[in-house]
């Protein structure tokens, strides 16, 4: 299994500024996904970032908000911007293959 | 479109008895995945168990097993006894291989252990 870690672990931010969340993997991985969880809710795919490509967003979520580096095969970034209150969630990156699939330890994120 | 529905949200167990979380899901392709993680209060999502949709025999992983009824389309947790620990979410998750691997998750179910 992967090692998964992420940075910040938690912050609380101020509404109209952005926030840039860090996933380090230990292992060379090729596809990498970041979710979100927003309160008493479930998880739900933002985007799926493949080293080399574009990040691929799912229905809901823009490039602009949302705007995703995968520079390599053990690291990706998530920004969030024009953070409003709406945005306070857990955010976790995941690593994997078809049969395995394994979660950072996930950045909570609060926006006052 | 594929979607995963968990009809419990929320479950009792005494401490040392099995639990079964209910999971069943939708979709046309025949070449997917399902999964269970569990979320305890800390935030971190715990992989469980998995099951490929050509695995003839259910999957266990120590004391989880999944019940798969493909026919009904049906991906049952089972947790055998039961222990103060395993108080948490329960998430049941899918993938479909020709979609890249990412997941679509269920509503949750929260599982409380009484002693």
């Amino acid at each position: 299994s992967a090692v998964i870690s992420q940075k910040p672990s938690r912050d609380i931010c101020q509404r109209g500024t952005s926030l840039t969340i860090q996933c380090q993997v230990d292992s060379q991985v090729t596809m990498m996904f970041w979710y979100r969880q927003q309160p008493g809710q479930s998880l739900t795919l933002i985007a799926t970032a493949n080293q080399g490509s574009e990040a691929t967003y799912e229905s809901g979520f823009v490039i602009d908000k949302f705007p995703i580096s995968r520079p390599n095969l053990t690291f990706s970034t998530l920004t969030v911007s024009n953070m409003s209150p709406e945005d306070s969630s857990i955010y976790l990156c995941s690593v994997g293959t078809l049969s395995e699939q394994y979660f950072g330890p996930g950045t909570r994120l609060t926006v006052t | 479109a594929q979607k995963i529905t968990q009809t419990q949200p929320g479950m009792f167990v005494q401490e040392k008895e099995a639990v079964t979380l209910d999971c069943t899901y939708d979709t046309s392709d025949q070449s997917y995945g399902l999964f269970w993680y569990k979320q305890p209060s800390s935030g971190e999502m715990i992989f469980l168990i998995y099951q490929g949709s050509y695995d003839e025999q259910n999957a266990t992983e120590g004391r989880y097993s999944l019940n798969f009824q493909k026919a009904r389309k049906s991906a049952n947790l089972v947790i055998s006894a039961s222990q103060l620990g395993d108080s948490a979410m329960y998430f049941c998750a899918m993938t479909v291989y020709n979609q890249g691997g990412k997941l679509i998750f269920g509503q949750g179910t929260e599982l409380s252990v009484k002693p």
